[in-house]
């Protein structure tokens, strides 16, 4: 099975609308992160909800999680140019041992068009 | 801000040739990993390192795959008979305790196996 599948896979929106990416998962979790990346470049942590939450907000972005559908959303108010990256959703399983591997989504294409 | 940095940007190697990826992870950090992205597809976990051993690996990181942090800071990926398929991102990351921590990310390698 497959953990942290994102939709929409692609997304296109004006400068100044709201975008909402989505994100499902199957396993029990520790937190769901968000993450973005540039075109070839890194990802760059965006925020983290732990599995004892329900939203977070961080700027522009609001991140919700539901633990009985093993769902998160990531929302993005008015968007900008510059917010155009790939976004993925990553999950942290409860782990005995040391560290916190991360389980990736394919991640959401956002186009934001000036 | 910290950061994770990683060399090189881009590495070329012939197949079959042993290649060693370089992070240099942020100063006070324990955990360390990484990750590798094929090109279009999603972030993969490889491997975790913690007190100078591997606490967890993924099926990928099999028997040509090893790490090393040879001093106190470089944190090192060794591939010993490159393959084709191992043409990829490789993203090193790290975090400061286990648990609830958003990974710290490098811009990664891009190798290419001719």
């Amino acid at each position: 099975s497959q953990q942290g599948e994102e939709d929409p896979q692609a997304l296109s929106i004006q400068e100044g609308e709201n975008a909402t990416m989505n994100c499902s998962y199957k396993t029990s979790i520790n937190n769901l992160q968000w993450y973005r990346q540039n075109s070839g470049r890194g990802l760059v942590h965006l925020i983290l909800i732990r599995s004892n939450e329900r939203e977070k907000h961080s700027g522009r972005l609001r991140v919700t999680l539901d633990t009985s559908k093993k769902s998160s959303s990531l929302l993005i108010t008015a968007s900008r140019a510059a917010d155009t990256a790939s976004y993925f959703c990553a999950t942290a399983s409860p782990q005995e041992t040391s560290g916190s591997r991360l389980t990736f989504g394919e991640g959401t294409q956002l186009t934001v068009n000036p | 801000e910290p950061e994770v940095t990683q060399t090189p940007s881009h590495q070329v190697t012939q197949m079959g040739q042993e290649v060693i990826l370089r992070c240099v992870p942020i100063s006070n950090h324990l955990y360390f990993y990484w990750y590798r992205q094929i090109l279009g597809q999603k972030v993969e976990f490889l491997v975790s390192f913690y007190n100078n051993e591997i606490s967890e690996k993924s099926e990928i990181f099999d028997d040509q795959f090893s790490v090393e942090r040879p001093d106190g800071s470089n944190f090192t990926l060794k591939i010993r008979s490159t393959k084709l398929e191992d043409s990829a991102m490789y993203f090193c990351a790290s975090t400061r305790d286990r648990g609830n921590q958003p990974q710290h990310f490098g811009d990664g390698t891009r190798l290419s196996i001719l």
